[in-house]
């Protein structure tokens, strides 16, 4: 299963709101997780299953979509925040991921 | 809180085997799915397979001619060997533990694999 994210980069400032899309090349439900990773070092979980957060992440984050289209949205940027996000999907082997967002202030 | 520790050889030759350790402390081996996901330089994320504590394994096809992942129960360590590589195989491993068709929820720090000859 392919997964194609957009867009492969974006800039934006503190406090914007941004959305990224995540497109499978079939039906996966709601097998989706959403991945944040920061230069240097490993993923962290942020979204998994129908838009669920993952503990300790925060509430600025919020996941959608079903079928095959997801979404990522962050509410309100933050300093932190700018890293890169990849989709993942777990519906079938081999599980897949989207190609990245680079998200850059 | 479990925590993954990797080890093995960072810099190999053409045709070497890859040989990676995870060790999991902090947590059972039992309920999850132990994952290996790769990463070359400046790219995107590849996962190799995943292994649950039985030792059923599921193998990515673009690299299951040439991957093992075992289980060591008595350890609480999971194991990656990847045969005859090549400077494609070039890239940051990771071992990370998730729940099957679900998620990935922790990840190891990784480990840079240089193949060059």
């Amino acid at each position: 299963i392919q997964l194609t994210q957009s867009p492969s980069s974006l800039s934006a400032s503190v406090g914007d709101r941004v959305t990224i899309t995540c497109r499978a090349s079939q039906v996966i439900y709601t097998y989706l997780a959403w991945y944040q990773q920061e230069p240097g070092k490993a993923p962290k979980l942020l979204i998994y299953g129908e838009s669920i957060l993952q503990t300790g992440v925060p509430s600025r984050f919020s996941g959608s979509g079903s079928g095959t289209d997801f979404t990522l949205t962050i509410s309100s940027l933050q300093p932190e925040d700018f890293a890169t996000y990849y989709c993942q999907q777990v519906h079938s082997y081999p599980y897949t991921f989207g190609q990245g967002t680079k998200l850059e202030i | 809180q479990v925590q993954l520790q990797q080890w093995g050889a960072g810099l190999l030759k053409p045709s070497e085997t890859l040989s990676l350790t995870c060790g999991v402390s902090g947590g059972s081996l039992t309920d999850y799915f132990w994952n290996w996901v790769r990463q070359p330089p400046g790219k995107g994320l590849e996962w190799i397979g995943e292994i649950n504590h039985g030792g059923r394994a599921t193998y990515n096809p673009s690299l299951e001619s040439r991957v093992t992942i075992s289980v060591d129960m008595s350890k609480d360590q999971i194991s990656l060997n990847l045969r005859s590589v090549s400077a494609a195989d070039t890239a940051m491993y990771y071992c990370a533990r998730g729940r099957r068709f679900s998620r990935v929820d922790h990840w190891g720090p990784g480990t840079l694999v240089i193949v060059s000859s």
